[in-house]
């Protein structure tokens, strides 16, 4: 059972690089979304999507970019990365009828910094 | 828009004894509310959720939490804590039609000492 697969675990970037945190899970969820977390902060929500072809913008989308080609996948996006970019990235995803009762499932993460 | 506020940012218990995780929300409508847990180096597992009726509602692990309105309240209990409970917990909130769309609050460090 992969259930949300996230990759890659741990990455260090310069600033102004860009990079791609892949995403996938193999519920067939129609909903999925990116948080990130900083300490002391809790999770903050950059963006989701409620099926293939569909995304929207969470509460800190800011220099941040998301595709959903497919039902599996949700990969996000960095474009010139910040030190304030540096943080843990969690994907999640919920069945339609889940969603709706706010029962995540939730990757291991994917750690980033930038120096 | 909705807000969370955990009152506790690290709670240290002993083994056996009992546990309470506090958290306050507000909100102008109606809003779902649950705990999460995330044990060291993974990700979030729900821990239990309220969505309506009964206020008090039960949780894996042996968890519940109990829904005040009122107080616009969310507190985690215990009666008995393990040393496996050592985790990080969230409270969140979610508006009835906001699709996942989770509001975190800034999470409780529970620590269980033998």
């Amino acid at each position: 059972n992969a259930g949300v697969t996230q990759t890659p675990k741990f990455r260090i970037l310069k600033i102004g690089q860009s990079m791609t945190l892949q995403c996938t899970q193999d519920m067939n969820h129609n909903y999925m979304y990116w948080y990130r977390q900083d300490p002391g902060m809790g999770l903050k929500l950059i963006y989701y999507s409620v099926g293939a072809g569909i995304t929207d913008k969470g509460e800190v989308p800011n220099g941040y970019n998301v595709s959903r080609s497919t039902t599996e996948d949700f990969p996000l996006r960095l474009e010139l990365a910040a030190p304030s970019q540096t943080s843990v990235y969690f994907c999640a995803s919920s069945p339609r009828e889940g969603a709706g009762t706010g029962e995540l499932f939730f990757g291991e993460g994917s750690r980033l910094t930038v120096l | 828009a909705q807000s969370v506020t955990q009152l506790d940012s690290q709670v240290p218990v002993f083994e056996e004894a009992p546990v309470e995780l506090r958290c306050n929300y507000s909100s102008s409508v109606s809003v779902y509310l649950f705990w999460y847990v995330q044990y060291p180096n993974q990700g979030l597992q729900l821990l239990l959720k309220y969505l309506s009726g009964s206020t008090l509602v039960k949780g894996i692990n042996g968890f519940e939490a109990e829904f005040n309105k009122s107080q616009t309240s969310f507190h985690l209990r215990k009666p008995s804590v393990h040393i496996s409970d050592t985790a990080e917990y969230f409270c969140a909130v979610q508006r009835g039609t906001s699709y996942g769309k989770l509001t975190f609050g800034q999470g409780t460090i529970l620590t269980v000492h033998p």
